[in-house]
């Protein structure tokens, strides 16, 4: 079976700064990896995903994740935060074969100081 | 194109009534999946339904059971409800049944059993 340990539970991080939400996961087998981000009162919506190519993937407002097999790690990255990024984010696996559901940690909340 | 459409978005109950929870997946997509998120146990897998059929079930009890339609419209629902079936239940729908496919979550029904 699988498993995301999502280690902060917590980030407070000041406007500008750059962060890092971390998130291991435990797999017999390979993994699709994904990180999903909720907005207050809204469902989640996708970020980003690592399907197979670049360990490095990004998305379209500027977080970036790198897959590390040796570590078992997909640990997000963004440089500098904006108020607006103010969320609750979520890393998750889903086994590459087989017909098993998306696994995901317990989320991270990540709040943005003025 | 309108996205997962859930209703209704809020509910209250009292302990030992039922609950149905009506999920509207994005035009096309055949896959719809239903997710329990309490701040204790996060997000949790509930089940997964693809073209009418149940493909996956987590780990919850019999009270808790699903369908899907012809129309790919889904509904959930919950038998002699209890204080600990509190919780936001999101539906997430997806085009395939592949575990690389994006899920696209609806903003959740809120559930309050008193």
């Amino acid at each position: 079976a699988q498993s995301v340990t999502q280690l902060d539970s917590q980030v407070p991080v000041f406007e500008e700064a750059p962060v890092e939400l971390r998130c291991n996961y435990s797999s017999s087998v390979s993994v699709y990896l994904f990180w999903y981000v909720q907005y207050p009162n809204q469902g989640l919506q996708l970020l980003l995903k690592y399907l197979s190519g670049s360990t490095l993937v990004e998305s379209i407002n500027g977080f970036e994740a790198e897959f590390n097999k040796s570590q078992t790690s997909f640990h997000l990255r963004k440089p500098s935060v904006h108020i607006s990024d103010t969320a609750e984010y979520f890393c998750a696996v889903s086994r590459i074969s087989g017909n098993t559901p998306l696994v995901f940690g317990k989320g991270t909340r990540l709040s943005v100081i003025a | 194109k309108a996205g997962v459409t859930q209703t209704p978005r809020y509910l209250i109950k009292t302990r030992g009534q039922q609950v149905t929870l009506s999920c509207s997946p994005i035009s096309g997509h055949r896959s719809v999946s239903w997710y329990q998120q309490t701040p204790g146990q996060g997000l949790q897998f509930l089940f997964e339904y693809f073209s009418e059929t149940q493909r996956n079930k987590g780990n919850f009890p019999g009270r808790f059971s699903g369908r899907q339609f012809s129309n790919s419209r889904s509904e959930m629902n919950v038998s002699t409800l209890e204080l600990g079936d509190s919780a936001l239940y999101l539906c997430a729908s997806s085009l395939g049944q592949g575990p690389q496919e994006t899920q696209y979550f609806g903003p959740g029904t809120r559930l309050l059993v008193l």
